[in-house]
């Protein structure tokens, strides 16, 4: 299986602050990566697909970037409503496999 | 697009559990979709997905022999059969719907997903 890792695994940052997570895999998934928001209770909502294409209404403060095996999610501006948690997910083979996750918080 | 789970509750080890997930909004018919759980706490796990047509079904180890995905495109609803449950089987199931139906970069690129539902294993 081809293992996401994700780092760091929990961050504190500030409202404004630019918050850079990544995502490396143990074997090349292209750009076949995804990036999903999860607010506790919620369901996940997926973010960025493809390494760096928006999915329709997310804010254009989300980036994407990568290729190979080593990814990044920035968030330039962070916002009040994006303290969450945050994972990858390749999909580029079977299993589709998650990152451990990435807790933005205050 | 709207995707709401139902069935899950507290089972004891041993027993069996069906979730259904009924969806809407969209061509359901058309597109792969699966199962993801989270433990209590835990990160994400897929654990099984069906194709458009339910041809192709594909399973994680951890549940392979154990769980049964299929669904009915004339109900609009994808099912997962869950038999001989395990206390490391309790989590929060989702349902997710695919991009598409071809390849993986369609069929694990979750883009709804459902509310959840909650299996407790336990005695």
């Amino acid at each position: 299986d081809n293992q996401m890792t994700q780092s760091p695994s929990s961050l504190s940052a500030s409202v404004g602050d630019r918050v850079t997570i990544t995502c490396r895999a143990s074997q090349t998934i292209s750009r076949y990566l995804n990036w999903y928001q999860q607010k506790p209770g919620k369901a996940p909502k997926l973010l960025i697909y493809a390494t760096s294409t928006l999915q329709s209404g997310v804010p254009s403060r989300f980036s994407g970037s990568g290729s190979g095996t080593d990814f990044t999610l920035t968030i330039s501006s962070l916002q009040p409503e994006d303290f969450a948690t945050y994972y990858c997910q390749q999909s580029y083979s079977t299993p589709p496999t998650f990152g451990g996750g990435t807790k933005v918080e205050i | 697009v709207e995707l709401l789970e139902s069935g899950g509750g507290l089972v004891q080890p041993g027993g069996s559990l069906r979730l259904s997930c009924a969806a809407s909004g969209f061509t359901f018919s058309s597109f792969a979709v699966t199962w993801v759980r989270q433990a209590p706490g835990k990160g994400l796990e897929w654990v099984s997905t069906i194709s458009a047509r339910g041809a192709n079904t594909f399973y994680a180890d951890s549940v392979k022999g154990r769980f049964t995905i299929s669904r009915d495109n004339s109900k609009n609803t994808l099912y997962l059969q869950m038999n001989s449950l395990r206390a490391e089987d309790t989590a929060v199931y989702y349902c997710a719907k695919g991009r598409g139906d071809t390849g993986s970069s369609e069929i694990y690129h979750f883009d709804y997903w459902g509310q959840g539902t909650l299996v407790t294993v336990s005695s």
